[in-house]
């Protein structure tokens, strides 16, 4: 099993709403990611999770808050965003420095 | 600062041409490289991983090589297809597990 599954496939939320995104793998990756990519741009690195702790913060504004309950969940939690904060926020897990399997993102709009 | 370029930005081939998909990067010191594919408004599908001590790794119509010295990787596709249209993107692993991505290549291939 190679796949990367990320819930919900899309989300609308006004600026005040408090939603999660989730990401779960099952092939034992110990190292777990959050990008976030806009139209036509290439993803951009926002968290990196080795061994459940975090290890990577991309200078992420405190509005986007990432948890690793488990070795094979990753969720980020969002509360106040901005409408430029849109985009679709891809997760990928790895063996540390290895090949990197991405999921198929979820497509945030904050209206 | 790692810094990922890829050109051409865009290419429109007609179908069975042989293409060339170049990416350059400016610190050689990296653990890996990957290309991936990405189809409009989806997540990332990975196509070739090239450890840094290797040269070239296969698949199918897909060939990619690194040239490690010299900041410098290609993708070869052969006998191209309509459904090899997509954004090419390739990215390099450096410390941390950090993943930086190229600017891109969107590819059409047409009949």
């Amino acid at each position: 099993d190679t796949e990367v599954t990320q819930t919900p496939k899309h989300l609308v939320m006004g600026m005040t709403n408090k939603k999660s995104l989730k990401c779960e793998q099952h092939m034992g990756h110990r190292a777990m990611y959050w990008y976030k990519q806009k139209a036509k741009k290439p993803p951009e690195l926002m968290f990196v999770y080795s061994y459940e702790k975090l290890s990577i913060n991309e200078s992420v504004p405190s509005r986007f808050s990432p948890e690793c309950p488990n070795s094979s969940l990753l969720n980020l939690h969002l509360h106040a965003l901005q409408p430029e904060d849109s985009a679709l926020y891809l997760c990928a897990s790895s063996r540390t420095s290895y090949e990197q399997y991405f999921g198929p993102g979820t497509r945030l709009t904050v209206t | 600062k790692q810094e990922v370029t890829q050109i051409p930005a865009a290419l429109s081939v007609p179908e069975g041409e042989n293409l060339v998909l170049n990416c350059s990067f400016t610190d050689s010191a990296i653990y890996n490289l990957q290309w991936f594919r990405q189809d409009p408004g989806k997540g990332l599908t990975s196509l070739l991983l090239i450890q840094s001590s290797q040269r070239e790794q296969t698949s199918g119509r897909l060939n990619a090589s690194l040239d490690k010295s010299s900041g410098r990787s290609t993708l070869y596709i052969a006998a191209s297809q309509p459904g090899d249209s997509a954004t090419y993107l390739c990215a390099v692993t450096g410390t941390a597990s950090k993943l930086t991505f190229g600017t891109g290549t969107r590819l059409q291939v047409t009949l």
